[in-house]
């Protein structure tokens, strides 16, 4: 089974509101990341989850706030986000973090900030 | 930072046609994996690289990790409808974040 499952798949939020995204694995990955992508562009790294603690923050606005509770969820907190984090937010997961290893994807959470 | 060159941007080809991209690197890689996203969806795995000169099939898909380790190819046989999507190559280099292509888009025509 290589499923990363996450949720919601569609979320509308307005600029003030504070919202979550959900994603959970149960590989036995010990590596979680959350990418973001827009239209026509490839995956941008924006955390990587290596053994239940944050080991790189590619220099996300503090508006996104990750969080790890075990090693099979990953969260994604939203507050006060602007129109232009509009976009596909995907979360992975591999055996072991950054090394040659395989990262597999979840459907990903389509956001809308309005 | 390191930067993957994907060719071509994009493929417009007829159905049962033989389809073939690429991707190069100025920088050594340990690992070249190709995932293909269809609209809306995630990526998903489609093959795995790790040793040079690897040549690996995975069903109509056959990819390559190149002699010299900065390229790798995707090659899609008899392309059929449902093959329509993003494809985007991957790669390590040391103990790095995986590092994307920009992708190739491919449209079949029936």
């Amino acid at each position: 089974d290589t499923e990363v499952t996450q949720t919601p798949k569609h979320l509308v939020m307005g600029m003030t509101n504070k919202k979550s995204l959900k994603c959970e694995q149960h590989m036995g990955h010990r590596a979680m990341y959350w990418y973001k992508q827009k239209a026509k562009k490839p995956p941008e790294l924006m955390f990587v989850y290596s053994y239940e603690k944050l080991s790189i923050n590619e220099s996300v606005p503090s508006r996104f706030s990750p969080e790890c509770p075990n090693s099979s969820l990953l969260n994604l907190h939203l507050h006060a986000l602007q129109p232009e984090d509009s976009a596909l937010y995907l979360c992975a997961s591999s055996q072991v973090p950054h090394e040659s290893d395989e990262q597999y994807f979840g459907p990903g959470t389509r956001l809308t900030v309005t | 930072g390191q930067q993957l060159n994907q060719s071509p941007q994009s493929m417009f080809i007829q159905e049962g046609e033989d389809v073939s991209m690429n991707c190069t690197s100025s920088s050594i890689f340990n690992t070249w994996l190709w995932y293909k996203q269809d609209p809306g969806e995630g990526p998903v795995l489609l093959i795995a690289l790790y040793k040079a000169g690897e040549l690996t099939s995975n069903g109509r898909l056959t990819a390559q990790f190149g002699i010299t380790r900065k390229d790798s190819f995707l090659n899609i046989s008899a392309s059929i409808p449902s093959d329509v999507g993003i494809y985007f190559c991957a790669g390590h280099s040391g103990n790095t974040p995986l590092v994307f292509g920009k992708g190739t888009r491919l449209s079949v025509i029936a």
